[in-house]
């Protein structure tokens, strides 16, 4: 059964980067029939895609957030990765790593990591 | 991008039908059938109720339906339960591999 793990700090200084990863077991990142990306949830608001990958390494962002995120994947650890650079009290949130069918819909989810960004 | 409208917040009484909508715009739900909903009770990962507008993954019960006319798509739960209550989000590819979320609606079960 598939499972995905997110790892990172949770707490994050206003400016600097924020880095998480999301291991999965269970399934491959390598698999050509999946996407893999990240959604986030500020506490007590809704969802926002951040942002996706193939296993071929091609990234896809959400146009908002585009400037500051790079997402990569490494198969070897069958681990993908999240950063976001320049992070202020608007990037706290929960972030969720998930598999997406064809990147048109979040299939499996992640628990949820809490990152806090505060000095 | 502007994130898909939901009403904030529905209810209905047990045994009742309820719907949910989700408007977006012809460069995202109206142009391609890939909505999705997810369910997500308090403190919870979000749950995968409905794909591709209207199909049910394994487990789902079919008191759970999905559908879209031209920008707006929809959720129907019938034969409303107490275990119901939680928020639904729906979800719509957008084109050039990106994803938009509605705000969210809570669901009420009076």
């Amino acid at each position: 059964q598939l499972q995905l793990q997110e790892s990172g700090p949770g707490l994050v200084k206003p400016s600097e980067t924020l880095s998480l990863t999301c291991t999965v077991s269970g399934g491959s990142v390598s698999s050509s029939s999946y996407y893999w990306g990240w959604i986030r949830q500020p506490p007590g608001k809704g969802l926002e895609w951040v942002g996706s990958i193939y296993y071929s390494g091609s990234t896809y962002y959400n146009p908002s957030l585009k400037s500051r995120v790079t997402i990569s994947v490494d198969t070897s650890k069958k681990q993908f990765s999240l950063r976001v650079t320049s992070v202020s009290a608007s990037d706290s949130a929960v972030y969720h790593c998930a598999r997406l069918s064809g990147n048109y819909f979040p299939e499996s989810w992640g628990q949820g990591t809490l990152v806090t960004v505060s000095s | 991008q502007s994130a898909l409208t939901q009403p904030r917040s529905v209810s209905g009484s047990p045994g009742q039908s309820v719907t949910i909508s989700c408007t977006g715009t012809s460069s995202d739900v109206g142009g391609y059938n890939y909505v999705s909903w997810y369910q997500q009770h308090p403190g919870k990962t979000p749950k995968l109720m409905i794909y591709d507008v209207s199909n049910r993954p394994s487990g789902v019960p079919d008191r759970f339906s999905g559908s879209k006319s031209v920008n707006t798509a929809s959720l129907t739960i019938s034969g409303l339960q107490a275990e119901d209550e939680s928020d639904y989000y729906c979800a719509s590819y957008a084109g050039s591999y990106t994803l938009l979320f509605g705000g969210g609606t809570k669901l009420i079960v009076l």
